[in-house]
Order: C-alpha cells, then sequence, then structure tokens
C-alpha cells in the first residue's frame, strides 16, 4: 500500500489565497518530489528536494524537505484559478536503487464558488 | 526538445482480450518506468527498464509485462484483460536509472468493458 500519507485531501481555494499542503512518511525519504496533474493528463513535475532542511522556490511555489526526512511541505501563494488541479508528493522506495516512486494520495484544490 | 509520447491516448477492449501500450521518453532519456493511475489505489508502479532491461517491478500480477527497446522506447503488454485493469496508464521517462527526476507522458486511458 501506499506509504506517502498527503493532507488535506482536498480543499477550495479562493483567488489571491495561500495555500499550504503536506506529505508525510513513516519512512525516510532521500529524495522528494511535488508532481500537479492536470484532468486528462499525465503529472508535472513541479520541485525536487535532495536534501534534509532544503528549501526550493519555483515561481509562486516553495517546497521543503523536512528535517525528519519523513515529511515534505509545498505552499503555493497567491493562487490562480490555474493553479487548480490535483498535486502528489513523491519520492523513491525505501531501499530501493532505481526509479520506483512511491507517490502519496494526493491534495486536490478546487475554486470556491 | 519533445515530451514523453504514449500511444494511443484512449482505448476500449473487452475483458479476456490483451492490449499492448506504447511510449516513447523525451530524446536522450534511457530510463522508462510504467505506472497505473485508477481513483482507488491511486499512482501505483508497474515497472522500469534501462537499457532494455527490467530494473524493478511492483506488485503487480504476470499478465503485465513489458519491454524496452534499443532506441528506448518502451511497450507494455496486458493480457487476459480484467475489469479491474481500466485505468490510466502512465509512462515516465528519466535520463539514467537512478535519476528520481521524473518525466510523465499523458497516458493512455484503457477502458476494459
Amino acid at each position: 500500500g501506499q506509504q506517502l500519507n498527503q493532507s488535506p485531501q482536498s480543499m477550495f481555494i479562493q483567488e489571491g489565497e495561500d495555500v499550504s499542503m503536506n506529505c508525510t512518511s513513516s519512512s525516510i525519504f532521500n529524495t522528494w518530489l511535488w508532481y500537479k496533474q492536470d484532468p486528462g493528463e499525465g503529472p508535472v513535475l513541479l520541485i525536487a528536494l535532495y536534501k534534509a532542511g532544503e528549501l526550493t522556490s519555483n515561481g509562486r511555489l516553495t517546497a521543503q524537505f523536512g528535517i525528519t526526512r519523513k515529511d515534505s511541505f509545498l505552499n503555493i501563494s497567491a493562487s490562480i484559478p490555474s493553479d487548480v488541479g490535483i498535486y502528489f508528493c513523491a519520492g523513491p522506495a525505501p531501499n530501493n536503487a532505481g526509479n520506483m516512486l512511491t507517490f502519496g494520495g494526493g491534495t486536490r484544490l478546487m475554486v470556491k464558488p | 526538445k519533445a515530451g514523453v509520447t504514449q500511444t494511443p491516448r484512449y482505448l476500449i477492449k473487452t475483458r479476456g482480450q490483451q492490449v499492448t501500450l506504447s511510449c516513447s521518453p523525451i530524446s536522450g532519456h534511457r530510463s522508462v518506468s510504467w505506472y497505473q493511475q485508477t481513483p482507488g489505489q491511486g499512482l501505483q508502479f508497474l515497472f522500469e527498464y534501462f537499457s532494455e532491461t527490467q530494473r524493478n517491478k511492483g506488485n503487480f500480477p504476470g499478465r503485465f509485462s513489458g519491454r524496452q527497446f534499443s532506441n528506448s522506447r518502451s511497450e507494455m503488454n496486458v493480457s487476459t484483460l480484467e475489469l479491474g485493469d481500466s485505468a490510466l496508464y502512465l509512462c515516465a521517462s528519466s535520463f539514467w536509472q537512478g535519476n528520481n527526476e521524473q518525466f510523465f507522458g499523458p497516458g493512455t486511458r484503457l477502458t476494459v468493458l
């Protein structure tokens, strides 16, 4: 089963709001990846993190690699309508030398009616 | 540089049939991984190929198989289709095995009737 727990599972955003989501694991990860998936498309890589404590930005997106190596956080500042979609955290499966990624269940961002 | 391409984008099959899906990685990428995405199980790793060899395999039955060609293009095959095989099948490529930054294609939506 999945080893990465994402929260919240879903959230409504209003344009201009800041958004935060996180991903936790019972195992240590050496790499954290954040992807966004739009309906009918494949996930798009947003940010990759390789070092505990690392803080990396990509435009309005900022992600952090937790100090314990068991969590990661993604923040979106000043959200816009095109931020709507599903955000996934992912990392290489523990004790796996290849490219086998474990994915979280996703955080679905929706626009407030 | 062109992204990962997958063909076909949509496919409808009936139970018991077999299906072959194709993936062309980003030019220069030599590792190709396949994932299955369903609403219930999320994104799950199927297998990874590098230099025409399967390097990792996920927890899927033997009906799921794949191969990689010398030009790094990959195919996956599912035999004796079951209703539960209906899913979005995603291919991801990376420069080499162990480079966790994987870039996904748009996926093939398989519906089994």
